[in-house]
């Protein structure tokens, strides 16, 4: 059964500390997103990958990290230097043209 | 700079009722715009498309309006049902300028059918 896994669904992480989120797709797309959602602001993009070892900043990259060592895998780090972190984190993934994405299930991710 | 906007942050439809909700863009070399369907903690899930050539797309009760003259789209429920209450994305990409298949949301549009 294909699609995309994010995990995981809630993290807590103390001031100060780097954090990674997971997403891992077995849907063979090329392309994968990092978005991250706030109460009002919609859907804002971090970091895209079109293919593997390449990857892209979005428009709110600062304070973020990404890697595409696999097709599969395109994890996010959420760095000490994010003012914000505290959201609702989405991972997508497409296999390219217009056919949109497919999205994992979120993890909402708490700085306490 | 809000690229995609959807102005109404919620609507509220009787069931059976048409439910309009509307996207509005400022760039105009958007070529391809989706809707997504989304429930609290989960990812959003595609609804339906369209491209900049066409205005108009139909799938099921959903249908997708594009006015490109006035950069408007809506998306029209017919008819509405208590399980389509969700928050509702528009989204555009312009692959002719930036190469990319990557998507500009708007802020989302709460739908709730009233039973």
């Amino acid at each position: 059964d294909g699609g995309i896994t994010q995990s995981p669904k809630y993290l807590f992480r103390k001031e100060g500390q780097n954090v990674t989120l997971s997403c891992e797709q077995n849907l063979n797309h090329d392309a994968m997103y990092w978005y991250r959602q706030d109460p009002g602001q919609g859907l804002r993009l971090i970091y895209y990958s079109q293919i593997v070892n390449d990857f892209q900043k979005g428009d709110i990259a600062e304070g973020y990290s990404v890697s595409r060592e696999k097709k599969e895998s395109f994890p996010l780090t959420v760095t000490s230097a994010q003012k914000n972190p505290t959201a609702f984190y989405l991972c997508a993934s497409s296999r390219g043209g217009h056919y949109g994405y497919t999205f994992g299930s979120g993890t909402r991710l708490t700085v306490v | 700079d809000q690229q995609v906007k959807q102005n109404s942050p919620s609507l509220s439809v009787q069931e059976g009722r048409i439910s309009i909700l509307n996207c509005d863009y400022t760039n105009s070399m958007f070529d391809y715009f989706l809707w997504y369907k989304k429930y609290p903690a989960e990812g959003p899930t595609f609804l339906i498309s369209i491209s900049s050539i066409k205005d108009k797309n139909e799938d099921g009760r959903f249908t997708v309006f594009l006015n490109k003259s006035a950069k408007h789209l809506s998306l029209h429920i017919v008819p509405s049902q208590p399980g389509d209450s969700a928050v509702y994305f528009c989204a555009a990409s312009d692959f002719r300028t930036s190469g990319t298949y990557k998507y500009i949301f708007g802020t989302g549009t709460r739908l709730k059918v009233l039973a």
